[in-house]
């Protein structure tokens, strides 16, 4: 099982909108609703951000906000703030048991 | 409050055992998943496997099946990574996570605070 592929670097400046890419096959990301986006801070565990391609836990702002179609899962983080800064990495089900990340991006605020 | 505490870092040598755990408090450890989770200096994460604790029912990632054990011992609402004849390559960051009950199979919403492990001569 590969790694889903997300684009190595990300950047917006405060207040605009930036979105990260997650490209995984059809036998993944095209076939389950399950993906799921993490966000981690440097020396930190990751933390759940959305789960369900665009659901948000309790406590996670509005600003983070997902999609996807066909093989392609999107986070858009709108409204970019310093603390947003962080590397951030999808994972699907796919299927038999079987989970798989992305290869993770890591989100600059210019 | 939900908490997933895992054992310390650990140095070793190439060849060695390592066996980390991860204690889960603040809820009902034996019915959520417990997952594992790689991350190798500087690289993203990998998934390895999961268990469930009630029963100990395993999930191996085919990318790690064969190289780790993952058990758990309800009693202590622990679970556990085990790994034999250590190699240079192991250095990594490993993670415990609870699979969220969101519905999502590929959700983790709690974590551990990783134990880092350093394998060298």
């Amino acid at each position: 099982q590969s790694a889903l592929t997300q684009p190595p670097s990300a950047s917006g400046s405060p207040g605009q909108s930036v979105t990260v890419s997650c490209t995984g096959t059809s036998s993944d990301i095209g076939r389950y609703n399950y993906v799921s986006w993490y966000q981690q801070h440097p020396g930190k565990a990751p933390k759940l951000i959305l789960y369900g391609v665009s659901k948000r836990p309790s406590g996670v702002p509005d600003r983070f906000s997902g999609s996807k179609s066909g093989n392609t899962a999107s986070l858009t983080v709108s409204g970019l703030q310093a603390e947003d800064e962080a590397d951030y990495y999808c994972c699907s089900y796919a299927g038999s048991n079987n989970r798989v990340f992305g290869t993770g991006t890591k989100v600059t605020v210019l | 409050e939900v908490v997933l505490v895992q054992s310390g870092a650990e140095v070793k040598k190439p060849g060695e055992s390592l066996k980390i755990s991860c204690k889960g408090s603040g809820y009902s450890f034996t019915t959520y998943w417990i997952g594992w989770v790689r991350q190798m200096p500087g690289k993203g994460l990998e998934w390895m496997g999961m268990i469930y604790p009630d029963d100990s029912d395993t999930i191996y990632s085919p990318s790690f099946e064969g190289q780790v054990t993952i058990s758990a011992d309800k009693s202590i609402n622990t679970a556990y990574l085990q790994t034999s004849s250590l190699k240079a390559s192991d250095t990594a960051m490993y993670y415990c996570a609870r699979r969220s009950d969101y519905g999502d199979y590929s959700s983790f919403d709690i974590w551990g605070q990783g134990t880092a492990v350093s394998v060298s001569s």
